[in-house]
């Protein structure tokens, strides 16, 4: 069975940093790619960012580039997203996500993780 | 990456068929094969419900179908029935590895 389990959520300031990190079963992390989608209170679903298999490919929407960055440890089964410079804006439930394929190019989302949430606030 | 179009509430009674579109450009849903639609019940994690504009996996009923025309995808739920009441999203591929969703649309089930 799939588990996708997301942590490091949490409360922070407007400008500090925090990591996620998405921790993988019941399947082999190296052989797709993943993703990570947020949620803010209320509202609808948005792509954060994406890396594929072996991490040549990796991109971010252009509401976080700069700021956010997607990395994996295949061999530790585990997803991650390093958020800088978070802003108000940034507070979401952040879900960890499967891709069906190897590429972050093609296919969909076929395995969601429950969310950690982060909000930022002063 | 602007987000998709949806209607943000369609609504049926039992039995009847509803349809929800989700539009977007060239550079996204006319241009590629990978929309896919989700389904969201409140407080629950999004799950697959379409794929590749008109594909079902299995265990989705066949009640929910999928096509695509130009820039328009569109998901259609016959014989409505009342667990079929959530949150949709439309998703696809936008080219350079991004994705975009749409913005949601809320089916109510009368």
């Amino acid at each position: 069975e799939v588990q996708l389990v997301e942590s490091g959520g949490g409360l922070v300031q407007p400008g500090r940093s925090l990591r996620l990190s998405c921790a993988a079963a019941g399947f082999t992390l190296g052989d797709f790619a993943m993703h990570w989608v947020r949620q803010a209170p209320g509202k609808g679903l948005e792509w954060v960012s994406g890396i594929n298999w072996n991490s040549d490919n990796v991109d971010s929407a252009d509401s976080v580039k700069g700021r956010f960055t997607i990395s994996r440890d295949n061999a530790k089964n585990s997803l991650y997203l390093q958020m800088n410079s978070l802003s108000t804006e940034d507070t979401a439930l952040y879900y960890c996500v499967k891709a069906s394929t190897y590429s972050t190019s093609s296919g969909l989302f076929d395995f969601w993780g429950q969310g950690t949430l982060v909000t930022v606030s002063s | 990456q602007s987000a998709l179009t949806q209607p943000r509430s369609v609504s049926g009674s039992p039995g009847q068929s509803v349809t929800i579109s989700c539009t977007g450009t060239s550079s996204d849903v006319g241009g590629y094969k990978y929309v896919s639609w989700y389904q969201q019940h409140p407080g629950k994690a999004p799950k697959f419900m379409i794929y590749d504009v008109s594909k079902r996996p299995s265990g989705v009923p066949d009640r929910f179908s999928g096509s695509k025309s130009g820039n328009t995808a569109s998901l259609t739920i016959s014989g409505l029935q009342a667990e079929d009441e959530s949150d949709y999203y439309c998703c696809s591929y936008a080219g350079s590895y991004t994705w975009v969703f749409g913005g949601g649309t809320k089916l109510t089930v009368l």
